[in-house]
């Protein structure tokens, strides 16, 4: 699974609290993509990172942030979260020389 | 920006029997398509991919076709199983930081 972790897998939280997911790669790869899954919408962009502090937003990145100080950890926080953000997150990595993107396991979010 | 669309939503195969499923894509500068399947609280995990310069894919049961001119690509599942009963999603890649867009994906059933 191309050494790919997420962090808390299920989260429940309350409108207007501040949410942070984590992203964990062990493989080095230069990429990172956050994505939200829900149903009818497939799985949208919310945030991409190129390298250690290089990121760009995606088609829905309004109400999120991301940062990348280190190579393995792409953290991508909800600075006040709504119940339009519930859903799950799924954080993907693709290396220099490839093009796939490998996704982690995914976090489930509820905000209520 | 690039917009997949795949079709139909929904499909329903009995064993045994083939299934076609049909993505479209607007970016004629799209030059790579993977495809994924994703079971049921599962991630989504790459089956195939094809890359703008090859028409047709195959791996045992599974194959991709590409037709540039008509901007879509289509999955083939030969010899259906239960097992392939999952959502698929076609993507396709574009740009320098090889963002991926996504159909809204397609549940396939598989009846015994």
């Amino acid at each position: 699974d191309a050494g790919i972790t997420q962090s808390p897998r299920h989260k429940v939280t309350e409108t207007g609290t501040p949410v942070t997911l984590r992203c964990h790669q062990t493989e080095n790869h230069r990429y990172m993509y956050w994505y939200r899954q829900d149903p009818g919408h497939g799985l949208r962009l919310i945030h991409y990172s190129y390298g250690v502090k290089d990121t760009d937003k995606g088609e829905v990145s309004d109400g999120y942030s991301v940062s990348r100080s280190k190579t393995e950890d792409f953290l991508l926080t909800l600075e006040s979260a709504t119940s339009s953000q519930t859903s799950v997150y799924f954080c993907a990595i693709r290396s220099l020389a490839g093009e796939t993107q490998y996704f982690g396991p995914g976090t489930r979010l509820l905000v209520l | 920006g690039e917009n997949v669309e795949q079709h139909p939503s929904t499909l329903s195969v009995q064993e045994g029997d083939s299934a076609v499923i049909k993505c479209t894509y607007s970016d004629s500068a799209s030059n790579y398509f993977p495809w994924y399947k994703q079971e049921l609280g599962k991630r989504p995990q790459l089956i195939i991919d094809i890359r703008s310069n090859v028409g047709e894919k195959k791996d045992q049961r599974i194959a991709v076709t590409l037709n540039k001119t008509a901007k879509h690509f289509s999955l083939h599942i030969t010899e259906t199983q239960p097992e392939d009963s999952a959502v698929y999603f076609c993507a396709a890649l574009t740009g320098a930081n090889s963002k991926l867009t996504f159909g809204k994906g397609i549940t396939l059933s598989v009846r015994p």
